[in-house]
């Protein structure tokens, strides 16, 4: 099985802030990578497919980067809205995997 | 608009069943893998189970292997998750979502589900 690792896996962070968490896979995915936010309470929302596409309606200031075992998800100035729990998930192989998420919480 | 409603869960007693329905709406139903997610209380998610477009490939994770089993009939719109042999660490809200790609076997997805709480404890 593909093990996802999210890092960190909690960061405090302002509004306006530069926030990048990464993702490393325990073997190649190539870009079989998905970036999804999920609120309290509420279904996770994909940010992010296929590694770096940016799902339509997302916001700009989200972008994802990186191909093989290493990914990124930069939020380029944070936002209000944006604080939440951010998953990254896999879709190379079955089983598929996420990993255990990182906490956006606010400064 | 696309709109997944989950149903069928509930308060179960350990070794009990169920079967979880997630109805579907607004998208071409047959062209796109599905998927069960579930998240236990206050955890991360956990990938369950997975169907191709036109159910030809089912995927299962490990955890629940030989006691779920995920189907769909595309003629009701309709993915379905029979689950057996309950156990407590099956607790969870259950989550149905949509692959993004339509090419029935793409599996990142889009659309979530508002999620069904399955409890398991006597």
């Amino acid at each position: 099985d593909i093990q996802m690792t999210q890092s960190p896996s909690s960061v405090s962070a302002s509004v306006g802030d530069r926030v990048t968490i990464t993702c490393r896979a325990s073997q190649g995915i190539r870009s079989w990578l998905a970036w999804y936010q999920q609120k309290p309470g509420k279904a996770p929302n994909v940010l992010i497919y296929a590694a770096s596409t940016l799902q339509s309606g997302v916001p700009s200031r989200f972008s994802g980067s990186g191909s093989g075992t290493d990914f990124t998800l930069t939020i380029s100035s944070l936002q209000p809205e944006d604080f939440a729990t951010y998953y990254c998930q896999q879709a190379h192989s079955f089983p598929l995997t996420f990993g255990g998420g990182t906490k956006v919480e606010i400064k | 608009e696309v709109q997944l409603v989950e149903s069928g869960g509930g308060l179960v007693q350990p070794g009990g069943s169920l079967r979880l329905s997630c109805a579907a709406s607004g998208f071409t139903f047959s062209r796109h893998a599905m998927t069960w997610v579930r998240q236990a209380p206050g955890k991360g998610l956990e990938w369950v189970s997975a169907i191709s477009g036109i159910g030809e490939n089912r995927y299962h994770a490990d955890s629940v292997k030989g006691r779920f089993t995920i189907s769909r009939d595309n003629s009701k719109n309709t993915l379905y998750l029979q689950i057996s042999s309950l156990r407590a660490e099956d607790t969870a809200v259950y989550y149905c979502a949509k692959g993004i790609v339509d090419s029935g076997n793409y599996y990142h997805f889009d659309y979530w589900g508002q999620g069904t709480l399955v409890t398991v404890s006597s």
